[in-house]
């Protein structure tokens, strides 16, 4: 299947700073990408849809000016968590489609965020 | 806004035993997957099966999409089995592949 590669796989920061996850399709292009977020124990909740050469879209209740989405080509997306917050301390996972699969839905592998 | 649920939220087997997992959701879908998340939190993929019935091993689903509900078989449950089961859905409204996850189902197998 399609592979997504997600880095870092954990960071630590302190409070304040900024953070950039990358998520890099490997094996085809991806137009849309889409962020998550999972806290312990919960379900996955979509943070917002990240569009190729366009504006990202988010979900209701996520505040685009702290997570920051660039998708400037059609295989690599970032999320910046921008002064990060301890309750930003999260897990935070990317997913991306392979059109040629249909509209199957293929996943990173995640980032453990964890702000001192 | 749309309802996934799953049931139960929590499972507890011994090895061998079989299970059903059940996904019900409040919209018409055009897409159903079901997950496993590892204890590291991968999530891997198990099927893509927005209708029908699929099978892989010892893991089968069956999704209805007329009465808006899938099921996830595991037969012979080993303990390698254990982590969260997800289903997520991609809706016909939305227009397009974003998927909304459901409540999740936690798995523990015992020898």
């Amino acid at each position: 299947g399609a592979v997504v590669s997600q880095h870092p796989s954990r960071v630590i920061c302190k409070s304040g700073t900024s953070v950039k996850i990358e998520c890099r399709s490997l094996d085809f292009q991806a137009t849309t990408m889409f962020w998550y977020r999972q806290f312990p124990k919960q379900s996955l909740m979509l943070m917002a849809t990240s569009n190729e050469g366009s504006k990202a879209t988010y979900e209701q209740g996520v505040e685009k000016d702290k997570f920051l989405i660039n998708h400037a080509s059609l295989t690599l997306s970032t999320l910046t968590v921008t002064s990060a917050h301890p309750e930003d301390s999260s897990f935070y996972i990317c997913s991306a489609s392979d059109r040629k699969g249909g509209e199957k839905l293929f996943f990173g592998s995640g980032t453990q965020l964890s702000v001192l | 806004g749309i309802q996934v649920e799953q049931s139960p939220p929590d499972l507890i087997l011994q090895e061998g035993a079989n299970s059903t997992l059940r996904c019900n959701f409040s919209d018409s879908v055009n897409n159903l997957q079901w997950f496993h998340q590892n204890p590291w939190g991968q999530l891997i993929n198990l099927f893509y099966i927005p209708s029908g019935t699929k099978q892989n091993g010892r893991l089968s689903a069956t999704t209805v999409a007329t009465e808006r509900y899938s099921l996830l078989y595991i037969s012979s449950s080993q303990t390698t089995d254990s982590g969260v089961y997800f289903c997520a859905v991609g809706l016909i409204r939305y227009n397009t592949d974003k998927l909304i996850f459901g409540t999740g189902t936690r798995l523990q197998v015992f020898p």
